[in-house]
């Protein structure tokens, strides 16, 4: 198993440019979900979704959009990038009825 | 509001000695606790879990202890090495339908030779 993979690692934008951040799993997981991670601050849930076809708001969802068609696939899209959008993002995972979350590599996001 | 908070921000102990990580919670209705370590540059990675009708659990150098009383948990790492250097998250899960884990903000910890 691959686990949860994300692409790109790093990703530089100017203000205004939209992007999307790819995440797959391959474990057959339901729930996938994305956080961002600042300075000092702990991991911040932004969208998650229970499965295909399902998405729902995190914490901070402003800014972000996610669709999930296939259990596989959870891209996190930026329409319009604003420099406060600058962080460390990471996909993660899990069975629905488990508790123990399994985390990408992460991409690292600068918004100039 | 409710939050999850560790004690200290860094923590620097010596090869071969025993670290001890602390995390405070304070919501009441968690019922489940996770330890990830984060190397620079990579995702959190799972160490450990306690589910809240357990006071310990070990594992492989590590032990995590659960205090409910006090809203109180902490990792155990036992000989460190220098590879335990990173930042450790602590985790909190409350019981019910919308399960959303919430992270404290991490502690450094640094292994000295």
């Amino acid at each position: 198993n691959a686990g949860v993979t994300q692409t790109p690692k790093f990703q530089v934008l100017k203000t205004g440019q939209s992007m999307t951040l790819q995440c797959a799993q391959d474990m057959n997981h339901e729930y996938m979900s994305w956080y961002r991670q600042d300075p000092g601050m702990g991991l911040r849930l932004i969208h998650y979704s229970v499965g295909a076809g399902i998405t729902d708001q995190g914490e901070v969802p402003n800014g972000y959009n996610v669709s999930r068609s296939t259990t596989e696939d959870f891209p996190l899209r930026l329409l319009s990038a604003a420099p406060s959008q600058t962080s460390v993002y990471f996909c993660a995972s899990r069975k629905l009825r488990a508790d123990t979350q399994y985390f990408g590599p992460g991409t690292r996001l600068t918004v100039l | 509001g409710e939050s999850v908070g560790l004690h200290l921000p860094t923590l620097s102990v010596q090869e071969g000695d025993n670290s001890i990580i602390n995390c405070a919670y304070s919501n009441s209705a968690s019922d489940y606790f996770i330890w990830y370590k984060q190397e620079s540059g990579k995702g959190p990675q799972f160490i450990i879990d306690i589910r809240s009708n357990m006071d310990k659990r070990q594992g492989q150098r590590v032990t995590v202890l659960l205090n409910k009383t006090v809203k109180h948990l902490s990792l155990q790492i036992a000989a460190t090495q220098p590879g335990d250097s990173a930042v450790y998250f602590c985790a909190d899960l409350p019981s019910g339908s919308a399960r959303q884990l919430t992270f404290g903000s991490g502690t450094q910890l640094t292994v000295l030779p």
